[in-house]
Parts: C-alpha cells; structure tokens; sequence
C-alpha cells in the first residue's frame, strides 16, 4: 500500500501570510494527488485534484503543485476562514489514503 | 442541489452489527462509483471501502476487509454498509463520498455529512 506523509501536522500563521504543506508518497503516484479541507465539524471539501487543478469555485490562494513522489499545497494568502485541517489523498494505486492531515491556525 | 445524506449510526456493542445508508439526489447516481470513509474521533481521515458504478467490482480496507460489505441500489440511489463483528476500533464518523467523473477511484467531489457509529459495550 501506498503511504502518505504530510507535514507539518500543525502549524500557525498571520493573516496574509503565505503557507505551504507537503505531502509525500511512498512510490511515485504520477499526479494521482487530491487536496481537502475539513473544518471543525464539518466533512471534508475538496479544493485540489490531479496534484494541481483548482476545483470550480475554490478561491484562487488556494494552489498545488508536484508529480512522482513529492506534492505541495500552498496558500498564497491566509484568511481566517481558511482555519482548517488539510488532507492530501493519493489515488494512483488501491487503496486510496490520505495524508495524516495538517491543522491550521491563525497565530 | 448534489447531496448525500447518512444514515443508520447509532451505538452498538462489541461484535454487534449495523447498516448504514446513504441517500444521493441531485445527480445521476448510476453513473458514479461510490466510496466510505470514517474518521475516528479527532482523527484523520482513513477510507473504507468503493463499489463501481454497477457494483460489479468493490475493494475493502484491509482494517474491515470480510466485515464490512458494501452495496448499492440504483433503483433508490442508495449506497449501503453492512458492518459486521464491529469493533471499539471501527468507532467513527462514517461518510459516503462520490467520485468526480467516470473513474471508481479518484477526487472525492461531494461528501455527506457523516453518521456516528460508536462500538462499545
């Protein structure tokens, strides 16, 4: 099966900063790599899929990035309402997994 | 509008069993494979189980595989798990997820929005 590494698990950033999360497969996954956001009691919303296409009506500070074994989602701009947990999720080989997830909060 | 609704979680002892149900509107059931995910409390995010579009093919988690079984009827645009010797380690919030596109594995384009099941005695 294959893993997926995220970091950092948790981070804390400025309005208006710039954050970048990774994610790494155990073996090469193409562009085979999707990106979620889950707030707080609430199901995940997909923002990324094939590594680096923006889902329609995802705001546009909102970017991925990568191929093979190494992927990265970035923020161009944190908000507030971006206060969030993100999940990578590879779809290359079954089953399909998920990052263990990186906690974002405003500092 | 797209929705899928949950339903079915409940608490249940240890080696009991539960079905849950997924209830999709707003599109074109039929056409889309279907997946389970759950996320045990204040964890992350850990997939279950998918069926293809005609539940013709399904793939389990190895953590549920020959306990868990996954079905759908098309004819009511529902999508099923049927959970069996159910363990304090399968205690989640359990989501039914579509598919984007005609791939059965791929971007998870709309997700419920969960129903809890909790295993213990």
């Amino acid at each position: 099966d294959i893993q997926m590494t995220q970091s950092p698990s948790s981070l804390s950033a400025s309005v208006g900063d710039r954050v970048t999360i990774t994610c790494q497969a155990s073996q090469d996954i193409s562009n085979y790599l999707n990106w979620y956001q889950q707030k707080p009691g609430k199901a995940p919303k997909l923002l990324i899929y094939d590594a680096s296409n923006l889902e329609t009506g995802v705001p546009s500070r909102f970017s991925g990035s990568g191929s093979g074994t190494d992927f990265t989602f970035t923020i161009s701009s944190l908000q507030p309402e971006d206060i969030a947990t993100y999940y990578c999720q590879q779809y290359d080989n079954l089953p399909p997994a998920f990052g263990g997830g990186t906690k974002v909060e405003i500092k | 509008e797209v929705q899928l609704v949950e339903s079915g979680g409940v608490v249940v002892q240890p080696g009991g069993s539960l079905r849950l149900s997924c209830a999709a509107s707003g599109f074109t059931f039929d056409d889309y494979a279907m997946h389970w995910v759950r996320q045990a409390p204040g964890k992350g995010l850990e997939w279950v189980s998918l069926i293809s579009w005609d539940g013709g093919s399904t793939y389990y988690a190895d953590s549920v595989k020959g306990r868990f079984t996954i079905s759908r009827d098309n004819s009511k645009n529902s999508l099923y798990l049927q959970m069996n010797s159910l363990r304090a380690e399968d205690t989640a919030l359990y989501y039914c997820a579509k598919v984007a596109g005609r791939p059965t594995v791929g971007a998870f384009d709309i997700w419920g929005q969960g129903t809890m099941v909790t295993v213990s005695s």
